[in-house]
């Protein structure tokens, strides 16, 4: 199976901040990624997929890159309401994993 | 609006059985894979399993696989996942889910608010 790991696994910033989080698959998934977005007791949203496409009625300081295995996911300018848990998944198998997840905190 | 409702949680007792359902509305399911994913509480995500259109393929992850069993409806434009076995280790939130494309290689759109699996004695 493809694992996905995803650091850090918590991160601290403040509202304004750049922040990005990184996913790496243990062999090639052909941008077949997507990113996640995850609040308290809410089903998780869909913010990216194939790597680098926006979802449509995600804000644009979201963004999402590849090179080669490594997959980052940046949230430009945060916001109050970007603080939540991020996950990462690939879908490049009919056997899908996901990330390990990344809460982001208000500093 | 496209929802997706699943149903049919609870407490069971170990080694027990469970079927969820997942009805869809504003949504023609029969267009789209259909999946299951879980959260044990605190916990990560977890992928379950996965359906295509015609419920002709399924795959499922190595921890639920003989377990657990998805299927479909599409005249009742439903989803099901009949589990088994159930241990501690299964509970969880469970998500049903549907893929953004119409192929099995595709992201996760639309969810599900989630329904409590509980097992315990």
């Amino acid at each position: 199976d493809i694992q996905m790991t995803q650091s850090p696994s918590t991160l601290s910033a403040s509202v304004g901040d750049t922040v990005s989080i990184t996913c790496r698959a243990s062999f090639k998934i052909s941008n077949y990624l997507a990113w996640y977005q995850q609040k308290p007791g809410k089903a998780p949203k869909l913010l990216i997929y194939k790597a680098s496409n926006l979802e449509s009625g995600v804000p644009p300081r979201f963004s999402g890159s590849a090179s080669g295995t490594e997959f980052t996911l940046t949230i430009s300018s945060l916001q109050p309401d970007d603080f939540a848990t991020y996950y990462c998944q690939q879908y490049h198998t009919n056997s899908y994993t996901f990330g390990q997840g990344t809460k982001l905190e208000i500093k | 609006e496209v929802r997706l409702v699943e149903s049919g949680g609870g407490l069971v007792q170990p080694g027990g059985s469970l079927r969820l359902s997942c009805g869809a509305s504003g949504f023609t399911l029969s267009y789209h894979w259909m999946t299951w994913v879980r959260q044990a509480p605190g916990k990560g995500l977890e992928w379950v399993a996965n359906i295509n259109t015609d419920g002709g393929e399924k795959y499922y992850g190595d921890s639920v696989k003989a377990r657990f069993t998805i299927s479909r409806d599409n005249a009742k434009n439903s989803v099901y996942l009949q589990m088994s076995s159930l241990s501690v280790e299964d509970t969880a939130v469970y998500y049903c889910a549907s893929l953004r494309g119409f192929s099995g290689y595709d992201a996760i759109d639309y969810w599900g608010q989630g329904t409590l699996v509980t097992v315990s004695s």
